[in-house]
């Protein structure tokens, strides 16, 4: 069974500074891998989604890579603010129609 | 992206009623839908998958006559949990995929159940 695991559970860094999220899962046969941000009490918003055939993602602050073969992903955060502020979440599927496996998340707080 | 809406966003139940979640795909048709449940400070679970037309396939553990999934239509499912107790206090969240959308997974804003 497909394990997803975050590092660290808990990160707190002063605003403006870089910043990096490990996501490692046991399995590489995987189709896609899609980070997610969620806020206290809410849903998930969709970050960046990464097929397996991709090495990496970019979306403004954001940079995800993916290394398959050693079943490892990071996120990088460049200059956080205090609005990125959240849990962060990877996920792992086998194809469009199987479910995720969602790592353990890393609690991401930006001081101001 | 595509959009799941979730509803109701919050409920509280009496211990032993029974709570319907509703999932909707509104610009989409998900031909499959997902249901997890995240306790406090712990991830997502998936606990069933449901296709449309057809029984929800449910993950070990999760009961299938107290955690009820239909997905009659193509753009929406339903999970009622039935005769509820304190311990399914928790964050339901549903997803939703097509074909027609890609690879990428949808998400409801999902519902806090909370039983007293």
């Amino acid at each position: 069974k497909q394990e997803v695991t975050q590092i660290p559970a808990a990160l707190s860094v002063p605003e403006g500074e870089n910043l990096v999220l490990n996501c490692s899962f046991t399995d590489s046969a995987i189709y896609n891998l899609q980070w997610f941000r969620q806020d206290p009490g809410k849903g998930l918003t969709s970050l960046l989604l990464i097929q397996s055939s991709q090495r990496e993602q970019t979306s403004g602050r954001l940079n995800a890579s993916l290394d398959k073969s050693s079943g490892r992903s990071t996120l990088y955060i460049a200059a956080s603010q205090p609005g990125d502020s959240a849990t962060y979440l990877c996920a792992v599927s086998r194809g469009t129609g199987n479910q995720f496996y969602f790592g353990t998340g890393t609690s991401l707080t930006v001081i101001p | 992206g595509a959009v799941v809406s979730q509803h109701p966003s919050w409920v509280i139940c009496k211990s032993g009623t029974s709570v319907k979640i509703e999932c909707r795909s509104l610009d989409f048709q998900a031909t499959t839908m997902f249901w997890y449940r995240q306790f406090p400070k712990q991830s997502l679970m998936l606990m069933a998958t449901s296709n449309e037309g057809s029984k929800a396939t449910y993950e070990q553990g999760v009961e299938k006559d107290k955690f009820l999934i239909n997905h009659a239509s193509l753009t929406l499912s339903t999970l009622t949990v039935t005769s509820a107790h304190p311990e399914d206090s928790s964050f339901y969240i549903c997803s939703a995929r097509s074909l027609g959308q890609g690879v990428e997974a949808f998400f409801g804003q999902g519902t806090r159940l909370t039983v007293v």
